[in-house]
């Protein structure tokens, strides 16, 4: 069964202060891998689509990243207004519309 | 350009009630896509359609989920009769051409009393 786990499940920074969000999944033959911005009340909003490993995408502060078996939202020099639930999907080649959600990661960033 | 649009926002209704919800997809797009989303289960896939004909309902909970897609426009997801275990957020998504990138809507927040 396709899986997707997403770590930590929240994660809370000073203004500045540089992390990593992880994102591993198990899924044969993996097409995408997507990352979406969701804030309190809203929908997911999207935010990078990566399709091989090696391959890298960058949005202002934000930067990711995939291996064959992981994903990694770099986020550098954070500020409040990054904070959200960041969600990491999974698209796998079969049934490739049916996207797999992680959890998220809640992250906070104080001023 | 105006995203994907829901209604409505909010939805309040009693055990046993039907509720509809509706969806008007970005103009251009082709897929179209229903979403659960709670605390316990995250974001589940409920049901999609590809030019307005469904796809997959395997994500649809039971009888009592039913969805439909009269025009490229416009879907509903229709939930009869509710259940205080179906409150949750609903989301539709909508992309365009068949393994494209998808775009949510705000969602509908549904309460069963």
């Amino acid at each position: 069964e396709d899986q997707v786990t997403q770590s930590p499940e929240a994660l809370r920074l000073q203004e500045g202060e540089s992390s990593s969000l992880n994102c591993s999944y198990t899924v044969s033959g993996l097409r995408g891998l997507f990352w979406y911005r969701q804030d309190p009340g809203k929908g997911p909003e999207f935010l990078f689509t990566l399709y091989s490993a090696g391959e890298e995408k960058e949005k202002e502060r934000l930067k990711a990243t995939l291996t064959k078996k992981e994903s990694f939202l770099h986020i550098t020099a954070p500020k409040p207004e990054d904070s959200a639930t960041y969600l990491c999907a999974v698209q796998p080649p079969q049934g490739a519309q049916k996207l797999v959600f992680g959890q998220g990661t809640r992250l906070t960033i104080n001023p | 350009d105006a995203g994907v649009i829901q209604s409505p926002r909010h939805e309040v209704t009693e055990m046993g009630q039907e509720v509809t919800l509706r969806c008007k997809p970005i103009s251009g797009h082709n897929s179209l896509f229903w979403y659960r989303q709670t605390m316990m289960r995250g974001l589940e896939l409920l049901i999609y359609f590809n030019n307005n004909v469904p796809i997959d309902d395997s994500g649809m909970p039971e009888d009592r989920f039913s969805a439909k897609m009269p025009n490229a426009s416009f879907s509903t997801l229709k939930i009869q009769p509710s259940e205080p275990r179906d409150s949750a957020v609903y989301f539709c998504a909508s992309s365009m051409g068949y393994q494209e990138t998808q775009y949510f809507g705000p969602g509908t927040r549904l309460l069963v009393l």
